[in-house]
Protein backbone atom coordinates (compact mmCIF):
# COMPACT_ATOMS: atom_id res chain seq x y z
CA UNK A 1 0.00 0.00 0.00
CA UNK A 2 1.15 3.48 -1.03
CA UNK A 3 2.14 5.30 2.38
CA UNK A 4 -0.39 8.44 2.79
CA UNK A 5 -2.11 8.92 6.01
CA UNK A 6 -5.16 11.29 6.41
CA UNK A 7 -5.52 13.05 9.63
CA UNK A 8 -8.36 12.95 12.12
CA UNK A 9 -10.47 9.99 10.06
CA UNK A 10 -13.21 11.58 11.81
CA UNK A 11 -14.41 15.24 12.75
CA UNK A 12 -17.36 17.04 14.00
CA UNK A 13 -17.54 20.62 14.43
CA UNK A 14 -19.70 23.68 14.83
CA UNK A 15 -20.61 25.61 11.72
CA UNK A 16 -17.99 28.61 11.80
CA UNK A 17 -15.01 26.98 12.79
CA UNK A 18 -11.95 27.12 11.23
CA UNK A 19 -10.91 23.66 10.31
CA UNK A 20 -7.28 21.87 8.92
CA UNK A 21 -7.40 18.42 7.58
CA UNK A 22 -3.77 16.73 7.04
CA UNK A 23 -2.98 14.80 4.63
CA UNK A 24 1.23 13.01 4.98
CA UNK A 25 2.42 10.84 2.03
CA UNK A 26 5.90 8.98 2.72
CA UNK A 27 6.44 8.31 -1.70
CA UNK A 28 8.10 11.51 -2.53
CA UNK A 29 5.62 12.28 -5.20
CA UNK A 30 5.21 15.65 -6.71
CA UNK A 31 1.46 15.54 -6.95
CA UNK A 32 -0.83 15.81 -4.37
CA UNK A 33 -5.13 16.48 -4.32
CA UNK A 34 -7.82 16.85 -1.99
CA UNK A 35 -10.92 15.92 -3.44
CA UNK A 36 -14.47 15.97 -1.14
CA UNK A 37 -17.10 13.02 -1.75
CA UNK A 38 -20.72 13.47 -1.70
CA UNK A 39 -23.58 11.17 -3.37
CA UNK A 40 -24.66 11.81 -6.41
CA UNK A 41 -21.41 13.64 -7.27
CA UNK A 42 -18.64 10.94 -7.44
CA UNK A 43 -15.29 13.02 -6.44
CA UNK A 44 -14.72 16.43 -6.93
CA UNK A 45 -11.57 18.55 -6.52
CA UNK A 46 -10.90 21.24 -4.31
CA UNK A 47 -7.39 22.00 -4.77
CA UNK A 48 -4.27 20.71 -5.69
CA UNK A 49 -0.12 20.87 -5.63
CA UNK A 50 2.19 20.59 -8.27
CA UNK A 51 4.63 20.97 -5.93
CA UNK A 52 6.20 22.70 -2.82
CA UNK A 53 4.03 26.08 -2.23
CA UNK A 54 2.92 25.21 -5.99
CA UNK A 55 -0.99 24.66 -5.85
CA UNK A 56 -4.10 25.56 -7.88
CA UNK A 57 -7.54 25.74 -7.61
CA UNK A 58 -9.85 23.21 -8.47
CA UNK A 59 -13.80 22.87 -9.23
CA UNK A 60 -14.90 23.17 -5.99
CA UNK A 61 -12.43 25.63 -3.89
CA UNK A 62 -14.58 27.86 -2.74
CA UNK A 63 -14.31 28.23 0.91
CA UNK A 64 -11.19 26.22 0.93
CA UNK A 65 -7.47 27.31 1.09
CA UNK A 66 -4.56 24.55 0.95
CA UNK A 67 -0.78 24.74 1.87
CA UNK A 68 1.87 22.66 0.95
CA UNK A 69 5.19 23.67 2.70
CA UNK A 70 6.93 20.63 2.51
CA UNK A 71 6.69 17.67 -0.03
CA UNK A 72 4.99 15.08 2.37
CA UNK A 73 2.37 17.25 3.96
CA UNK A 74 -0.53 18.56 2.27
CA UNK A 75 -2.87 20.80 3.91
CA UNK A 76 -6.72 21.52 3.47
CA UNK A 77 -8.13 24.67 5.83
CA UNK A 78 -12.05 25.14 6.08
CA UNK A 79 -11.64 29.03 7.28
CA UNK A 80 -14.89 28.94 8.55
CA UNK A 81 -17.12 25.81 8.12
CA UNK A 82 -20.92 25.19 7.07
CA UNK A 83 -22.81 22.72 7.12
CA UNK A 84 -22.21 22.50 3.45
CA UNK A 85 -19.00 21.39 3.70
CA UNK A 86 -20.34 18.06 5.20
CA UNK A 87 -18.70 15.47 3.21
CA UNK A 88 -16.05 12.95 3.12
CA UNK A 89 -12.72 14.00 2.39
CA UNK A 90 -9.83 12.49 0.36
CA UNK A 91 -6.44 12.95 -0.49
CA UNK A 92 -4.49 11.68 -3.04
CA UNK A 93 -0.89 11.60 -4.12
CA UNK A 94 0.56 11.08 -7.90
CA UNK A 95 4.04 10.69 -9.21
CA UNK A 96 3.13 12.29 -12.18
CA UNK A 97 -0.18 14.43 -13.12
CA UNK A 98 -0.93 12.39 -16.19
CA UNK A 99 -1.37 8.92 -17.16
CA UNK A 100 -0.43 7.97 -13.53
CA UNK A 101 -2.00 6.04 -10.88
CA UNK A 102 -3.21 7.68 -8.12
CA UNK A 103 -3.43 6.55 -4.58
CA UNK A 104 -5.74 7.74 -1.94
CA UNK A 105 -5.89 7.72 1.70
CA UNK A 106 -8.46 6.26 3.87
CA UNK A 107 -10.73 9.62 3.70
CA UNK A 108 -11.44 12.39 6.81
CA UNK A 109 -14.96 11.93 7.80
CA UNK A 110 -16.53 15.38 8.25
CA UNK A 111 -19.71 16.55 10.09
CA UNK A 112 -20.17 20.67 10.29
CA UNK A 113 -23.46 21.04 12.90
CA UNK B 1 -22.32 20.30 -14.02
CA UNK B 2 -19.62 17.56 -14.32
CA UNK B 3 -16.62 17.48 -16.60
CA UNK B 4 -17.30 13.23 -16.61
CA UNK B 5 -20.71 12.09 -16.45
CA UNK B 6 -21.14 8.05 -16.19
CA UNK B 7 -24.46 6.33 -16.58
CA UNK B 8 -26.02 4.13 -14.96
CA UNK B 9 -25.84 6.12 -11.20
CA UNK B 10 -27.06 2.97 -9.80
CA UNK B 11 -27.53 -0.12 -10.93
CA UNK B 12 -28.73 -3.57 -8.94
CA UNK B 13 -27.92 -7.16 -10.86
CA UNK B 14 -28.57 -10.80 -10.24
CA UNK B 15 -25.31 -12.60 -10.29
CA UNK B 16 -24.25 -13.99 -13.76
CA UNK B 17 -25.88 -11.18 -15.48
CA UNK B 18 -23.18 -9.21 -17.62
CA UNK B 19 -23.45 -5.29 -17.43
CA UNK B 20 -21.96 -2.26 -19.35
CA UNK B 21 -21.25 1.18 -17.50
CA UNK B 22 -20.55 4.42 -19.42
CA UNK B 23 -18.17 7.73 -19.31
CA UNK B 24 -19.09 10.55 -21.07
CA UNK B 25 -17.67 13.70 -21.63
CA UNK B 26 -17.33 16.70 -23.98
CA UNK B 27 -14.08 17.15 -23.70
CA UNK B 28 -10.85 15.03 -24.92
CA UNK B 29 -8.79 13.08 -22.61
CA UNK B 30 -5.29 12.13 -22.70
CA UNK B 31 -6.07 8.63 -20.84
CA UNK B 32 -8.95 8.08 -18.65
CA UNK B 33 -8.83 5.66 -15.54
CA UNK B 34 -10.87 3.46 -13.59
CA UNK B 35 -11.23 2.94 -9.72
CA UNK B 36 -13.50 0.79 -7.63
CA UNK B 37 -14.21 2.11 -4.18
CA UNK B 38 -14.98 -0.20 -1.23
CA UNK B 39 -17.02 1.14 1.91
CA UNK B 40 -14.64 3.26 3.80
CA UNK B 41 -12.03 2.93 1.83
CA UNK B 42 -10.32 5.07 -1.03
CA UNK B 43 -10.48 3.89 -4.81
CA UNK B 44 -8.43 1.88 -5.92
CA UNK B 45 -7.22 2.03 -9.44
CA UNK B 46 -8.15 -0.95 -11.58
CA UNK B 47 -7.03 -0.23 -15.22
CA UNK B 48 -5.38 3.00 -17.24
CA UNK B 49 -6.29 3.68 -20.92
CA UNK B 50 -4.32 5.45 -23.15
CA UNK B 51 -4.93 5.30 -27.06
CA UNK B 52 -8.13 6.06 -28.64
CA UNK B 53 -10.05 2.97 -29.34
CA UNK B 54 -7.80 1.10 -26.98
CA UNK B 55 -9.36 -2.38 -25.47
CA UNK B 56 -8.41 -3.67 -21.94
CA UNK B 57 -9.04 -6.72 -20.43
CA UNK B 58 -8.82 -7.68 -16.65
CA UNK B 59 -10.38 -11.30 -16.16
CA UNK B 60 -13.97 -10.70 -16.94
CA UNK B 61 -14.07 -6.94 -16.93
CA UNK B 62 -13.34 -4.84 -20.50
CA UNK B 63 -12.37 -1.54 -20.43
CA UNK B 64 -12.52 0.67 -23.62
CA UNK B 65 -11.48 4.06 -24.75
CA UNK B 66 -13.73 6.12 -27.32
CA UNK B 67 -12.28 6.73 -30.55
CA UNK B 68 -11.92 10.32 -29.85
CA UNK B 69 -10.94 9.99 -26.60
CA UNK B 70 -13.80 11.61 -24.91
CA UNK B 71 -15.54 8.45 -23.34
CA UNK B 72 -15.14 4.87 -21.88
CA UNK B 73 -16.93 1.86 -21.18
CA UNK B 74 -16.62 -0.79 -18.43
CA UNK B 75 -18.05 -3.73 -19.29
CA UNK B 76 -18.16 -6.94 -16.07
CA UNK B 77 -18.96 -10.58 -17.69
CA UNK B 78 -20.77 -12.68 -15.36
CA UNK B 79 -20.86 -10.52 -12.83
CA UNK B 80 -20.28 -11.94 -8.94
CA UNK B 81 -20.78 -10.25 -5.51
CA UNK B 82 -17.33 -9.36 -5.37
CA UNK B 83 -17.70 -7.11 -7.70
CA UNK B 84 -20.61 -4.79 -6.02
CA UNK B 85 -18.69 -1.57 -5.31
CA UNK B 86 -18.54 2.22 -6.72
CA UNK B 87 -16.90 2.31 -10.03
CA UNK B 88 -15.44 5.94 -10.36
CA UNK B 89 -13.98 6.94 -14.11
CA UNK B 90 -11.16 9.33 -13.96
CA UNK B 91 -9.32 11.40 -16.68
CA UNK B 92 -6.47 13.93 -16.73
CA UNK B 93 -6.54 16.78 -19.99
CA UNK B 94 -3.65 17.29 -22.53
CA UNK B 95 -1.52 20.01 -20.48
CA UNK B 96 -3.48 19.89 -17.77
CA UNK B 97 -2.70 18.12 -14.35
CA UNK B 98 -5.50 18.21 -12.80
CA UNK B 99 -7.08 14.65 -12.68
CA UNK B 100 -10.92 14.97 -12.64
CA UNK B 101 -13.25 12.25 -11.55
CA UNK B 102 -16.67 11.03 -12.85
CA UNK B 103 -19.87 11.05 -11.18
CA UNK B 104 -19.57 7.21 -10.12
CA UNK B 105 -21.50 4.38 -10.70
CA UNK B 106 -23.15 2.30 -7.14
CA UNK B 107 -22.67 -1.12 -8.47
CA UNK B 108 -24.89 -4.06 -6.44
CA UNK B 109 -24.52 -7.87 -7.73
CA UNK B 110 -27.18 -9.54 -5.89
CA UNK B 111 -26.19 -13.06 -4.97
Amino acid sequence: DAGITQSPRHKVTETGTPVTLRCHQTENHRYMYWYRQDPGHGLRLIHYSYGVKDTDKGEVSDGYSVSRSKTEDFLLTLESATSSQTSVYFCAITAAGLNTEAFFGQGTRLTVV
Amino acid sequence: TQLLEQSPQFLSIQEGENLTVYCNSSSVFSSLQWYRQEPGEGPVLLVTVVTGGEVKKLKRLTFQFGDARKDSSLHITAAQTGDTGLYLCAGARFGNEKLTFGTGTRLTIIP
